[in-house]
Protein backbone atom coordinates (compact mmCIF):
# COMPACT_ATOMS: atom_id res chain seq x y z
CA UNK A 1 0.00 0.00 0.00
CA UNK A 2 1.11 3.57 -0.34
CA UNK A 3 3.74 4.47 2.53
CA UNK A 4 5.44 7.54 3.22
CA UNK A 5 8.80 6.55 5.02
CA UNK A 6 12.22 8.41 6.12
CA UNK A 7 15.59 7.10 5.40
CA UNK A 8 16.59 8.34 9.02
CA UNK A 9 15.09 7.79 12.38
CA UNK A 10 17.22 10.78 13.82
CA UNK A 11 19.64 13.58 12.79
CA UNK A 12 22.21 15.18 14.71
CA UNK A 13 24.07 18.46 13.75
CA UNK A 14 26.20 20.70 14.89
CA UNK A 15 24.65 24.31 15.57
CA UNK A 16 25.06 26.81 11.93
CA UNK A 17 25.70 23.76 9.94
CA UNK A 18 23.02 22.56 7.01
CA UNK A 19 20.50 20.08 8.16
CA UNK A 20 18.79 17.82 5.21
CA UNK A 21 16.28 15.47 6.11
CA UNK A 22 14.77 13.08 3.75
CA UNK A 23 11.92 10.95 2.72
CA UNK A 24 10.40 8.58 0.29
CA UNK A 25 7.25 7.96 -0.66
CA UNK A 26 5.30 5.56 -2.45
CA UNK A 27 2.20 6.93 -4.17
CA UNK A 28 3.39 7.94 -7.54
CA UNK A 29 -0.60 9.71 -7.57
CA UNK A 30 0.42 12.37 -4.69
CA UNK A 31 0.81 15.41 -6.56
CA UNK A 32 1.22 17.73 -2.88
CA UNK A 33 3.57 17.27 -0.63
CA UNK A 34 4.34 19.08 2.96
CA UNK A 35 6.96 19.46 5.78
CA UNK A 36 5.58 19.98 9.51
CA UNK A 37 7.85 20.42 12.31
CA UNK A 38 6.67 19.09 16.02
CA UNK A 39 8.13 20.30 18.89
CA UNK A 40 8.18 17.93 22.13
CA UNK A 41 4.45 18.32 23.61
CA UNK A 42 2.62 20.43 20.67
CA UNK A 43 0.94 19.53 17.56
CA UNK A 44 2.62 19.54 14.04
CA UNK A 45 3.03 22.79 12.50
CA UNK A 46 3.68 23.66 8.50
CA UNK A 47 7.02 24.54 7.77
CA UNK A 48 6.79 24.61 4.07
CA UNK A 49 4.70 22.91 1.09
CA UNK A 50 5.56 21.77 -2.75
CA UNK A 51 3.34 20.56 -5.41
CA UNK A 52 4.27 17.85 -7.88
CA UNK A 53 4.48 20.52 -10.67
CA UNK A 54 7.49 21.52 -9.08
CA UNK A 55 10.79 20.78 -7.88
CA UNK A 56 12.07 23.01 -5.58
CA UNK A 57 10.24 25.33 -3.31
CA UNK A 58 12.34 27.96 -0.54
CA UNK A 59 11.20 29.56 2.67
CA UNK A 60 12.90 31.31 5.34
CA UNK A 61 16.04 29.20 5.94
CA UNK A 62 14.13 26.09 4.26
CA UNK A 63 14.41 24.09 0.84
CA UNK A 64 12.18 21.28 0.09
CA UNK A 65 13.22 19.58 -3.16
CA UNK A 66 11.33 16.67 -5.10
CA UNK A 67 12.21 13.99 -7.05
CA UNK A 68 9.37 12.48 -8.49
CA UNK A 69 11.42 9.98 -10.94
CA UNK A 70 12.78 8.47 -7.51
CA UNK A 71 9.71 9.57 -5.27
CA UNK A 72 11.74 11.66 -2.64
CA UNK A 73 11.65 14.43 -0.79
CA UNK A 74 14.19 16.12 1.33
CA UNK A 75 13.82 19.19 3.51
CA UNK A 76 17.01 21.15 4.29
CA UNK A 77 17.42 23.57 7.20
CA UNK A 78 19.85 26.23 6.78
CA UNK A 79 22.14 27.79 9.49
CA UNK A 80 20.33 24.76 11.71
CA UNK A 81 19.76 26.56 15.35
CA UNK A 82 18.85 24.96 18.54
CA UNK A 83 15.07 25.96 18.02
CA UNK A 84 14.98 24.11 14.79
CA UNK A 85 15.38 20.53 17.68
CA UNK A 86 11.95 18.46 16.74
CA UNK A 87 10.75 15.97 14.89
CA UNK A 88 9.93 16.29 11.27
CA UNK A 89 6.99 14.68 9.20
CA UNK A 90 6.75 14.93 5.44
CA UNK A 91 3.23 14.02 4.54
CA UNK A 92 1.81 13.85 1.02
CA UNK A 93 -1.40 14.16 -0.22
CA UNK A 94 -3.67 12.32 -3.75
CA UNK A 95 -4.89 15.52 -4.05
CA UNK A 96 -4.64 19.79 -3.26
CA UNK A 97 -7.46 18.74 -0.74
CA UNK A 98 -5.45 17.81 1.73
CA UNK A 99 -8.05 15.14 2.39
CA UNK A 100 -6.54 11.30 3.91
CA UNK A 101 -2.88 13.01 4.40
CA UNK A 102 -0.33 10.16 4.98
CA UNK A 103 2.27 11.07 7.16
CA UNK A 104 5.75 9.57 7.85
CA UNK A 105 7.21 8.48 10.91
CA UNK A 106 8.99 11.10 11.44
CA UNK A 107 12.84 12.25 11.73
CA UNK A 108 14.11 13.68 15.28
CA UNK A 109 16.60 16.58 14.84
CA UNK A 110 18.89 17.32 17.41
CA UNK A 111 21.15 20.27 17.33
CA UNK A 112 24.45 20.20 19.02
CA UNK A 113 25.60 24.02 20.39
CA UNK B 1 -5.73 33.88 18.41
CA UNK B 2 -7.05 30.51 19.77
CA UNK B 3 -6.44 28.35 16.51
CA UNK B 4 -7.22 24.69 17.21
CA UNK B 5 -8.42 23.92 20.65
CA UNK B 6 -8.41 20.69 22.32
CA UNK B 7 -9.85 19.16 25.31
CA UNK B 8 -8.99 17.62 28.16
CA UNK B 9 -5.56 17.88 27.29
CA UNK B 10 -4.90 14.67 29.82
CA UNK B 11 -7.15 11.45 30.30
CA UNK B 12 -7.08 8.21 31.78
CA UNK B 13 -10.21 5.45 31.06
CA UNK B 14 -10.78 2.16 32.29
CA UNK B 15 -11.45 -0.24 29.29
CA UNK B 16 -14.61 -0.34 28.28
CA UNK B 17 -15.35 2.99 29.63
CA UNK B 18 -16.60 5.43 26.84
CA UNK B 19 -15.60 9.64 26.79
CA UNK B 20 -15.65 12.24 23.85
CA UNK B 21 -12.77 14.14 22.41
CA UNK B 22 -14.09 17.97 22.16
CA UNK B 23 -11.98 20.38 19.26
CA UNK B 24 -12.87 23.66 18.09
CA UNK B 25 -11.45 25.93 15.75
CA UNK B 26 -12.06 29.85 15.57
CA UNK B 27 -10.28 30.16 11.69
CA UNK B 28 -13.70 29.76 9.91
CA UNK B 29 -12.10 26.52 8.34
CA UNK B 30 -14.14 24.15 6.14
CA UNK B 31 -12.04 21.44 6.89
CA UNK B 32 -11.45 19.43 10.03
CA UNK B 33 -9.74 16.31 10.61
CA UNK B 34 -9.02 13.85 13.94
CA UNK B 35 -5.57 11.58 13.80
CA UNK B 36 -3.99 9.85 16.74
CA UNK B 37 -0.57 9.47 16.95
CA UNK B 38 1.55 6.40 18.17
CA UNK B 39 5.09 6.20 19.56
CA UNK B 40 7.78 5.92 16.58
CA UNK B 41 4.80 7.11 14.07
CA UNK B 42 3.35 9.16 12.47
CA UNK B 43 -0.07 10.82 12.25
CA UNK B 44 -2.49 8.77 11.11
CA UNK B 45 -6.18 10.20 10.11
CA UNK B 46 -9.26 8.30 12.11
CA UNK B 47 -11.91 10.43 10.48
CA UNK B 48 -12.18 13.92 8.63
CA UNK B 49 -15.09 16.11 8.25
CA UNK B 50 -14.43 17.96 4.30
CA UNK B 51 -17.29 20.49 5.47
CA UNK B 52 -20.11 21.07 7.56
CA UNK B 53 -22.09 18.41 7.91
CA UNK B 54 -19.96 15.54 6.57
CA UNK B 55 -17.72 13.11 7.90
CA UNK B 56 -15.53 10.42 6.28
CA UNK B 57 -13.36 7.79 7.38
CA UNK B 58 -9.39 7.41 7.35
CA UNK B 59 -7.38 4.85 8.09
CA UNK B 60 -7.89 3.98 11.10
CA UNK B 61 -11.88 4.37 11.70
CA UNK B 62 -12.76 1.13 13.89
CA UNK B 63 -13.52 2.46 17.28
CA UNK B 64 -14.77 5.78 17.11
CA UNK B 65 -17.18 8.20 15.73
CA UNK B 66 -17.28 11.75 15.15
CA UNK B 67 -19.66 14.69 14.70
CA UNK B 68 -19.29 18.19 13.10
CA UNK B 69 -21.51 20.05 15.60
CA UNK B 70 -20.76 22.95 13.69
CA UNK B 71 -18.78 24.61 11.36
CA UNK B 72 -16.32 25.22 14.35
CA UNK B 73 -16.66 21.88 16.29
CA UNK B 74 -15.75 18.05 15.77
CA UNK B 75 -15.98 15.57 18.61
CA UNK B 76 -14.42 12.44 18.38
CA UNK B 77 -15.91 9.61 20.49
CA UNK B 78 -14.79 6.79 22.10
CA UNK B 79 -17.81 4.16 22.92
CA UNK B 80 -15.98 1.67 24.66
CA UNK B 81 -12.11 2.05 25.02
CA UNK B 82 -9.63 -0.33 24.57
CA UNK B 83 -6.00 -0.55 25.79
CA UNK B 84 -5.32 -0.24 21.76
CA UNK B 85 -6.66 2.94 21.81
CA UNK B 86 -3.92 4.64 23.94
CA UNK B 87 -2.32 7.38 21.83
CA UNK B 88 -2.07 11.01 21.27
CA UNK B 89 -4.99 12.79 19.61
CA UNK B 90 -4.95 15.33 17.31
CA UNK B 91 -7.48 17.50 16.32
CA UNK B 92 -6.61 20.15 12.66
CA UNK B 93 -8.33 21.96 10.38
CA UNK B 94 -7.58 23.20 7.13
CA UNK B 95 -8.82 25.59 4.61
CA UNK B 96 -7.86 25.48 0.72
CA UNK B 97 -5.82 28.88 -0.06
CA UNK B 98 -4.60 30.10 -3.49
CA UNK B 99 -3.01 27.39 -5.68
CA UNK B 100 -4.37 24.46 -3.74
CA UNK B 101 -2.27 24.80 -0.54
CA UNK B 102 -3.79 23.13 2.40
CA UNK B 103 -1.93 24.34 5.72
CA UNK B 104 -3.19 22.18 8.33
CA UNK B 105 -3.36 23.95 11.80
CA UNK B 106 -3.00 21.28 14.89
CA UNK B 107 -4.30 21.66 18.18
CA UNK B 108 -1.98 20.48 21.34
CA UNK B 109 -3.20 16.88 21.72
CA UNK B 110 -4.85 15.13 23.92
CA UNK B 111 -3.03 12.42 25.51
CA UNK B 112 -4.86 9.10 26.39
CA UNK B 113 -4.30 6.36 28.60
CA UNK B 114 -6.55 3.30 28.16
CA UNK B 115 -5.67 0.81 31.75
Amino acid sequence: GESVGLHLPTLSVQEGDNSIINCAYSNSASDYFIWYKQESGKGPQFIIDIRSNMDKRQGQRVTVLLNKTVKHLSLQIAATQPGDSAVYFCAESPNTGGFKTIFGAGTRLFVKA
Amino acid sequence: NAGVTQTPKFQVLKTGQSMTLQCAQDMNHNSMYWYRQDPGMGLRLIYYSASEGTTDKGEVPNGYNVSRLNKREFSLRLESAAPSQTSVYFCASSERLGQGRTEAFFGQGTRLTVV
